[in-house]
């Protein structure tokens, strides 16, 4: 199993500009999820999924649009990148059905910069 | 889900000895609790986790302790060693929930 794979791990952007970060999983696992990390500011939830067809806001949801057509398949798109959005996403995933637990598998992160 | 937090931003500590890194949490009604190392330029990764009607709980050179009276999570690592050096998060939910929240993390440091 690759576990959850995240690309790309690098990406620069201008303001203005859109992009789309991929995770993947190979788990079968209900519930994806994406996340930003900050210094300072610990680990913060923007959109998740528990399932195909599913998705919810998390905590700091604005900027960002997600969609699960896959249970597999989980991108994160920026409409229109904004300074304030530089910053480590990491995209983790758990559970099989009946056994959602709060263990999450994690990526090893998208790191985002935005001039 | 409410408030988890850590004490110490950073604690440094010499190979061998043992390090404690504690979290408090203000849910009451949080009832599982999990510990994550997140190494440099990687992804957290799990270590350790307990229910709410545990108190105690060993793995290979890490026990977790849970008080609920007071609310408070600590990590303790035995024998510690540089590869321990991380940053350390605790996470708490509640209710079955699957989506945890995370405190601020502690940064590990050990000196050789």
């Amino acid at each position: 199993n690759a576990g959850v794979t995240q690309t790309p791990k690098f990406q620069v952007l201008k303001t203005g500009q859109s992009m789309t970060l991929q995770c993947a999983q190979d788990m079968n696992h209900e519930y994806m999820s994406w996340y930003r990390q900050d210094p300072g500011m610990g680990l913060r939830l923007i959109h998740y999924s528990v399932g195909a067809g599913i998705t919810d806001q998390g905590e700091v949801p604005n900027g960002y649009n997600v969609s699960r057509s896959t249970t597999e398949d989980f991108p994160l798109r920026l409409l229109s990148a904004a300074p304030s959005q530089t910053s480590v996403y990491f995209c983790a995933s758990s559970g099989l059905a009946g056994k959602l637990t709060g263990e999450l598998f994690f990526g090893e992160g998208s790191r985002l910069t935005v001039l | 889900g409410e408030n988890v937090g850590l004490h110490l931003p950073t604690l440094s500590v010499q190979e061998g000895d043992n390090s404690i890194i504690n979290c408090a949490y203000s849910n009451s009604a949080s009832d599982y609790f999990i510990w994550y190392k997140q190494e440099s330029g990687k992804g957290p990764q799990f270590i350790i986790d307990i229910r709410s009607n545990m108190d105690k709980r060993q793995g290979q050179r890490v026990t977790v302790l849970l008080n609920k009276t007071v609310k408070h999570l600590s990590l303790q690592i035995a024998a510690t060693q540089p590869g321990d050096s991380a940053v350390y998060f605790c996470a708490e939910t509640s209710g079955g929930s699957y989506i945890p929240t995370f405190g601020r993390g502690t940064s590990l440091i050990v000196h050789p």
